[in-house]
């Protein structure tokens, strides 16, 4: 099993509407979850960051944790064609060794 | 306030030969970690270095190496160089070890 898991695409959506983006994760004693936006050609840009169960809004972006289903997801609200990007999960574990994991990265692209 | 800065850009290496990779962090930031993104993939955690030490280590052989220096830059050493360690390499700072990356712009590798 692959440490973080996500749908690589593409995720084709309407602008305005709302994309929904999610990623699963392996190791239970992972203590943070973290959503970067890569525009192609360019360097991973953070955006949000959640550290407990629930969720955490930021204007458009909404980023969902539950623990016990090892699962994180990213809302955006009100999609905009800027928003075209590839989303990549990663995840934080602290144990004997600091390590942080990346997925594959889903590919969303906004219709105009 | 400086972000990170990387270099070179771009490089292109035979099989066999060694690469340096440099990594000026950010301002404030203590802690350097490095990546490998092939194309169409997430990035790799390779190390991480935290006040000059490594305190984490991805699933990458000894031949990648690496130092962290008084004022947190950083260098990646690549030996051996081998066809699939073509890829972009990307240097991350943070305050703290933290998954809240600041990523510089990379440096592309070929291997020929």
């Amino acid at each position: 099993q692959k440490e973080v898991e996500q749908n690589s695409g593409p995720l084709s959506v309407p602008e305005g509407a709302i994309a929904s983006l999610n990623c699963t994760y392996s190791d239970r004693g992972s203590q943070s979850f973290f959503w970067y936006r890569q525009y192609s050609g360019k360097s991973p840009e953070l955006i949000m960051s959640i550290y407990s169960n629930g969720d955490k809004e930021d204007g458009r972006f909404t980023a969902q944790l539950n623990k016990a289903s090892q699962y994180v997801s990213l809302l955006i609200r009100d999609s905009q064609p800027s928003d075209s990007a590839t989303y990549l999960c990663a995840v934080f574990t602290r144990n004997r060794d600091d390590k942080i994991i990346f997925g594959k990265g889903t590919r969303l692209h906004i219709l105009p | 306030e400086t972000g990170v800065t990387q270099s070179p850009t771009h490089l292109i290496k035979t099989r066999g030969q060694q690469v340096t990779l440099r990594c000026s962090s950010q301002s404030g930031h203590n802690t350097v970690s490095w990546y490998q993104q092939a194309l169409g993939q997430g990035p790799q955690f390779i190390f991480q270095y935290y006040r000059e030490e490594e305190n984490g280590r991805g699933n990458f052989p000894p031949r990648f190496s690496g130092l962290q220096f008084p004022n947190y830059s950083s260098e990646l050493n690549v030996n051996a160089l081998e066809l699939d360690d073509s890829a972009l390499y990307l240097c991350a700072s943070s305050l703290g070890v933290t998954g809240e990356l600041f990523f510089g712009e990379g440096s592309r590798l070929t291997v020929l």
